[in-house]
């Protein structure tokens, strides 16, 4: 059973367009996670929700909206996508937030932006 | 920003060699991660050592962390060609909120 799955794996896409990434996690965990990581590896945090509550919101164009309908799932949506939003964007989930923890990561959705 | 700066960038070693990865970081944490990423995949967390450890093991897995020089080192025995990824320290101010490093790849030949 896939712990942290993500859909699609890969996206191609024109400039302008809206898409979206959908993320859900089998663990019962309370809090999800999603990252980016761009060419040269470099992963940063952008958004993590716990149950169901955005509680890290970092500097990201307000064009990225994470959705949390419930605490299983994390859905990602992009508006007017640009040429930079091209990246691997990985879902994450951890019991917790309040103590650090393991964090179990999805296989990926690599964006491309054309 | 990065937190954490690996060190090296890139390993190559045999198959049986121990490999030695080392992470530096600039501010006061509550405690550090280490993850594998096999390429195109998702990371997986390999070992959480808190600030107030100085080693941890699991398995062939050797971290030690050193708060006064805010550094932290991944010594991995017995290398096999299946521990082939890049390899990333994580650390975390408060909570789980990670800050990641450029991570080392490490090659290990057959």
């Amino acid at each position: 059973d896939t712990a942290v799955s993500q859909t699609p794996k890969y996206l191609v896409t024109q400039m302008g367009n809206d898409k979206s990434i959908k993320c859900e996690q089998n663990l019962g965990h309370d809090t999800m996670y999603w990252y980016k990581q761009d060419s040269k590896k470099f992963l940063k945090i952008m958004f993590s929700y716990n149950n169901k509550e955005l509680i890290i919101n970092e500097t990201v164009p307000n064009r990225f909206s994470p959705k949390s309908p419930d605490k299983a799932h994390l859905n990602l949506h992009i508006n007017s996508l640009e040429l930079g939003d091209s990246a691997v964007y990985f879902c994450a989930s951890s019991q917790a937030f309040i103590q650090a923890d393991t964090q179990y990561f999805g296989p990926g959705t690599r964006l491309t932006v054309l | 920003s990065q937190q954490g700066e690996e060190d090296p960038q890139a390993l190559s070693i045999q198959e049986g060699e121990n490999a030695t990865m080392n992470c530096s970081y600039k501010t006061s944490i509550n405690n550090l991660q280490w993850y594998r990423q096999n390429s195109g995949r998702g990371l997986v967390h390999l070992i959480l050592i808190r600030s107030n450890e100085r080693e941890k093991h699991s398995g062939r897995l050797r971290v030690t962390l050193d708060t006064s020089k805010k550094s932290s080192s991944l010594l991995i025995t017995a290398s096999r060609a299946a521990d082939t990824a890049s390899y990333f320290c994580a650390t975390s101010e408060y909570g789980n909120k990670l800050v990641f490093g450029a991570g080392t790849i490490l090659r290990v030949k057959s």
